[in-house]
């Protein structure tokens, strides 16, 4: 059971456009999600988060939206540049046991052309 | 600081051989974890530890076993490699919520692992 879904596995736009990558998800008791970016042949870099209790966050080119009546959230890059192409997954995070851990999404490939 | 690291880069096992990946963390935090990531499949959590001496499983744990014996070093062993741990291995570390209240975790650079 995918908990946190990203159903575009690859998203290409132009170089200065908007980026929207989606992310769902389904579990009401997830209270944090962040965004993390990844280029091959490295770990993945965290990118911004965002608290259940906020429905934006805003870091430079880059915000994150979360709409927890539909169980979604978004992240917007603008301008989209060339070096933004990566592997972007969407993470929630969930309290178990006394414990923290994060639920990845499967990753949305994004591709900025110059 | 280096953050965390992982070693080795690298590495090809036969079937049946054994191995193990250390994770080291110069961060000083609490928790760390492990995950593979395979195509199409996003990242899956192996085994996690929330402090020195304690370990618990995560989401893919047969076959792989854990040790934190230094709060510094997470190690990942793998007693009987088989195809389908063919994967890429990550380590990642997170200082405890409450503490600067970040749920950031900060990965390593991974490890490549083919078991043929």
């Amino acid at each position: 059971d995918q908990q946190v879904k990203q159903n575009s596995p690859s998203l290409s736009v132009q170089e200065g456009r908007i980026s929207i990558l989606n992310c769902d998800y389904t579990n009401s008791m997830f209270d944090y999600f962040l965004w993390y970016k990844k280029y091959p042949a490295e770990g993945p870099t965290f990118l911004i988060s965002i608290s259940s209790i906020k429905d934006k966050n805003e870091d430079g080119r880059f915000t994150v939206f979360l709409n927890k009546s539909a169980k979604h959230l978004s992240l917007h890059i603008v301008p989209s540049q060339p070096g933004d192409s990566a592997v972007y997954f969407c993470a929630a995070s969930v309290r178990q046991g006394g414990s923290e851990k994060l639920v990845f999404g499967k990753g949305t490939k994004l591709t900025v052309n110059p | 600081n280096a953050g965390v690291t992982q070693t080795p880069k690298f590495r090809v096992l036969k079937t049946g051989q054994s191995m193990t990946l250390l994770c080291a963390q110069d961060m000083n935090h609490e928790y760390m974890y492990w995950y593979r990531q395979d195509p199409g499949m996003g990242l899956r959590l192996i085994h996690y530890s929330v402090g020195e001496g304690t370990t618990a499983k995560g989401e893919v744990p047969d076959g792989y076993n854990v040790s934190r014996l230094k709060k510094q070093n997470f190690l990942l062993g793998l007693e009987s490699a088989a195809p389908s741990q063919t994967s890429v291995y990550f380590c990642a570390s997170r200082a405890p919520i409450g503490v600067f209240d970040s749920y950031e975790q900060y990965f390593g650079p991974g490890t490549r692992l083919t078991v043929t």
